[in-house]
């Protein structure tokens, strides 16, 4: 399995403001990556796929960019529903998570 | 409603077994892989096992690999994930998670199911 290593582990962050998550991968792997995100005691929800695809639903303050080993996920304007934890996933790999407190 | 619902969960001891479900509901079931994955209390999100959709191919992690087994049945749209000799590192809530295939992401989660492995 690929390696998948998101930064930072965790952020504190207040309302409005714009955060940015970090996903590197072990070797390249194109644009096949996913974001998801997930709320203390919830299921995981998609948020971004193939790297840049807003998922049908999903605000458009959430953008994915990135492409080969290096990926990010940006939320602008933070609200109180973002907060929890997001990870990367590529195959049967996800990242370690990173957890954003409000 | 567009869904997929875990049951089966529960408290075992070690060395137990459990049996988890599936259940999908309002899409045609058999088109997808299903995918069972668990939340770690320390390490997030991690994949357990596959089955693909049509000749049901399986995969598994190295963790449960030769102890867990998944299976579906088409006709009653469930997979299963049977777990057995289960050790405490297998305390984790499982959720079960579609994908189209061949690196698709997963698009459908269920709410999870808690299993704990205690004496």
């Amino acid at each position: 399995d690929i390696q998948m290593t998101q930064s930072p582990s965790s952020l504190s962050a207040s309302i409005g403001d714009r955060v940015t998550i970090t996903c590197r991968t072990g070797q390249t792997i194109g644009n096949s990556l996913n974001w998801y995100h997930q709320r203390p005691g919830r299921a995981p929800k998609l948020l971004i796929s193939v790297a840049s695809n807003l998922q049908s639903g999903v605000p458009s303050r959430f953008s994915g960019s990135g492409s080969g080993t290096e990926f990010g996920l940006t939320v602008s304007n933070l609200q109180p529903e973002d907060f929890g934890t997001y990870y990367c996933q590529h195959s049967h790999s996800f990242g370690q998570g990173t957890k954003v407190e409000i | 409603e567009v869904q997929l619902v875990e049951s089966g969960g529960g408290l075992v001891q070690p060395g137990g077994s459990l049996r988890l479900s599936c259940a999908a509901s309002g899409f045609t079931f058999s088109s997808y892989w299903i995918h069972w994955v668990r939340h770690e209390p320390r390490k997030g999100l991690v994949w357990v096992a596959r089955i693909t959709n049509d000749e049901g191919n399986t995969a598994y992690a190295d963790s449960v690999r030769g102890r867990f087994t998944i299976s579906r049945d088409n006709a009653k749209n469930t997979v299963y994930l049977q777990m057995n000799s289960l050790g405490l590192e297998d305390t984790a809530a499982y959720y079960c998670a579609r994908d189209g295939g061949f690196g698709t992401p997963f698009d459908l989660w269920g709410p999870g199911t808690q299993v704990i492995v205690s004496s």
